[in-house]
């Protein structure tokens, strides 16, 4: 399995809360993603990272933030928690160099509920 | 990114064969088909890709339609860890990004 790992698992937090998210992993892929996970939505791209500092917004970006400061970690940030972000979120990593079909590779997911 | 339609939800009895459709009229030239599924509780994982010609690998094979606008994912025993949601996803060769749209939901019948 691909060193990714997501921290907190679980968090229950109240609307107007800030919230940050933590996605961690040990393989060096340049890119990493942000997802999130709603019945009848599938899976939908908040944002996402191409190398240190460099981001770009995905289609459902609004109210989220993100930062990469190292290779390592790729953190999504919730600056006034809403209901509508009640969710899980999924982060994934992949390196375009490894194979053409460019395989993402997914975390083990992290469930918000916002109250 | 061009889209994808999928039927919401399919099943099959275990050990039979399973074919998974997809429709993608809208897909281009340089636009990768890629399979992906999601077990219960867990991140998606990688099935299998392909762009004109029919693909196998040890998890599935790929059927692609000969205009390629459509495609089917074909699992060749059906056992009941196989009972996941299916995406179909296009990818242009170029880029990064993935739209995974809802899937096809595959309950497997013992």
């Amino acid at each position: 399995d691909a060193g990714i790992t997501q921290s907190p698992r679980h968090k229950v937090t109240e609307t107007g809360t800030p919230v940050t998210l933590r996605c961690h992993q040990t393989e060096n892929h340049r890119y990493m993603y942000w997802y999130r996970q709603d019945p009848g939505h599938g899976l939908r791209l908040i944002h996402y990272s191409y190398g240190v500092k460099d981001t770009d917004k995905g289609e459902v970006s609004d109210g989220y933030s993100v930062s990469r400061s190292k290779t390592e970690d790729f953190l999504l940030t919730l600056e006034s928690a809403t209901s509508s972000q009640t969710s899980v979120y999924f982060c994934a990593i992949s390196e375009p160099g490894l194979a053409v079909h460019n395989e993402q590779f997914f975390g083990p997911g992290t469930r918000l509920t916002v109250l | 990114d061009a889209k994808t339609t999928q039927p919401n939800s399919m099943e099959s009895n275990e050990e039979e064969p399973v074919h998974l459709p997809c429709n993608h009229s809208t897909i281009s030239g340089t636009d990768y088909i890629h399979w992906y599924r999601q077990l219960p509780s867990q991140g998606p994982e990688y099935v299998i890709h392909g762009l004109t010609s029919n693909v196998n690998n040890r998890m599935a094979s790929l059927a692609i339609a000969e205009d390629r606008k459509s495609s089917t994912l074909i699992l060749h025993r059906a056992t009941l860890r196989d009972a996941a949601v299916y995406y179909c996803i296009l990818r242009d060769y170029t880029g990064n990004q993935f739209y995974f749209g809802t899937g096809t939901s595959l309950t497997v019948i013992p």
